[in-house]
């Protein structure tokens, strides 16, 4: 089982909509958490930490539930400019993977 | 703000032949990063450094070699390219602190890919 796990989607939502993404890890000593989003053919780039107490970052909001060990992110407002893939990512102390864990990412397909 | 620069953008090469991918970052960071991206199978860690001097396998470090020259380069080698090769090259680095400024975030910024083909 891979350590972060994402539902690969597509979601497709219209314009002004509000969708929710999970992600679920398996390791209980994962540390940090971070979303990620990727446009077609481009690279990765930082979205927003998840802090335990939870953050919101304009229509953006992610939560971190460690008891069942699962972070969220809940996008309000779509808009067609958030049509992308969103990678859940963990962070773990030690390890051979030079800390960061990578989900295979949720497509988003926001429409007019 | 050049940030992470790689190159080449795009490759094709035949099976058996030997190419080197550059990265270079401007941002003084530490860490540096070497992944592949396939589809379905989204970003795995190929190599990482750090910190300079210092190299460690990833996920899947099999026909590939790393070199980190200084602090702010770090070059991938595939020394007999496979078919099974094909994909994005991504590089990326990882500072102390993040663009948000809060330390130790472990914020990746990456480079824009590098497009392997191998026939």
């Amino acid at each position: 089982r891979k350590e972060v796990e994402q539902d690969p989607g597509p979601f497709n939502v219209p314009e002004g909509a509000t969708v929710a993404f999970n992600c679920t890890y398996s390791n209980s000593a994962s540390q940090s958490f971070f979303w990620y989003r990727q446009d077609c053919r481009k690279e990765p780039k930082l979205l927003m930490s998840v802090y335990s107490s939870g953050n919101e970052d304009g229509r953006f909001t992610a939560q971190l539930n460690r008891a069942s060990q699962y972070i969220s992110l809940l996008i309000r407002d779509s808009k067609l400019s958030d049509s992308a893939t969103y990678l859940c990512v963990g962070r773990n102390y030690g390890g051979s993977q030079g800390n960061l864990i990578f989900g295979k990412g949720t497509k988003l397909s926001v429409k007019p | 703000n050049a940030g992470v620069t790689q190159t080449p953008k795009f490759q094709v090469l035949k099976t058996g032949q030997s190419m080197t991918l550059q990265c270079a970052q401007d941002m003084n960071h530490n860490s540096m990063y070497w992944y592949r991206q396939d589809p379905g199978m989204g970003l795995r860690l190929i190599y990482y450094s750090a910190s300079e001097g210092t190299t460690d396998k990833g996920e899947v470090p099999n026909g590939y070699n790393v070199s980190r020259l200084n602090k702010r380069e770090f070059s991938l080698r595939l020394e007999s390219a496979a078919p099974s090769q094909t994909s994005v090259y991504f590089c990326a680095s990882r500072g102390l602190t993040g663009t948000s400024g809060r330390r130790n975030t472990g914020e990746l910024f990456f480079g824009e890919g590098s497009r392997l083909t191998v026939l």
